[in-house]
């Protein structure tokens, strides 16, 4: 079982935008402002799409964006491409004996 | 872009031992404080290992500690992650990544290590 839960899968139509939800506690998300978010298309390696909550690296799409909330991160991807489609994954530093610590995974369907 | 390959991996036996090593090609590493995260096939990622770029600071997931040792050579180019008493579960992809503000930035393809008799 995976410290931070996300949804299993999410879908939207093109041009639609989603947000994917990623739920931990006053530990990890709640209690520190290192959230991440990353991307991952089959057979190839994560990407890194979101830092520190809501920052983009260089050469990400403006339609990537992340925010918190108590201790629950979100990523919101507006104006929904087929490219969009793939796994994505939340991190975040945590307190406990384990300082990383992912989420389960949702598979997004671009529909 | 950071670029970054690992290699080690392979078949070993339960309770067996690998070492695997990460570069940055054409980037001294010793500016990069580095993770290790792996996948087990058909599942999710798991943070495994970090070391700090000046490898005075290492850190461990629970399903690790005391099995996996994280180092890093003198000069500071190549990092290693010793995989020690292997099991079964062990089994994944294992990706070597660039901290990035607390986040994982530049990924490595991976390098598969699979335990099995």
């Amino acid at each position: 079982q995976s410290a931070l839960t996300q949804p299993a899968s999410v879908s939207g139509s093109p041009g639609q935008s989603i947000t994917i939800s990623c739920t931990g506690t006053s530990s990890d998300i709640g209690g520190h402002n290192y959230v991440s978010w990353y991307q991952q298309h089959p057979g190839k390696a994560p990407k890194l799409m979101i830092y520190e909550v809501s920052n983009r690296p260089s050469g990400v799409s403006y339609r990537f964006s992340g925010s918190k909330s108590g201790n629950t991160a979100s990523l919101t991807i507006s104006g929904l491409q087929a490219e969009d489609e793939a796994d994505y994954y939340c991190n975040s530093y945590t307190s406990s004996s384990t300082p990383w610590v992912f989420g389960g995974g949702t598979k997004l369907t671009v529909l | 872009q950071v670029q970054v390959v690992e290699s080690g991996g392979g078949v070993v036996q339960p309770g067996g031992s690998r070492r695997l090593s990460c570069v940055t090609p054409g980037i001294t590493s010793e500016y990069y404080s580095m993770h290790w995260v792996r996948q087990a096939p058909g599942k999710g990622l798991e943070w495994v290992a970090f070391i700090r770029n000046d490898g005075n600071d290492k850190y461990y997931a629970d399903s690790v500690r005391g099995r996996f040792t994280s180092s890093r050579d003198n000069s500071k180019t190549v990092v290693y992650l010793q995989m020690d008493s292997l099991r079964v579960e062990d089994t994944a992809l294992y990706y070597c990544a660039k901290d990035q503000n607390w986040g994982f930035g530049a990924w490595g393809q991976g390098t598969m290590v699979t335990v099995s008799s």
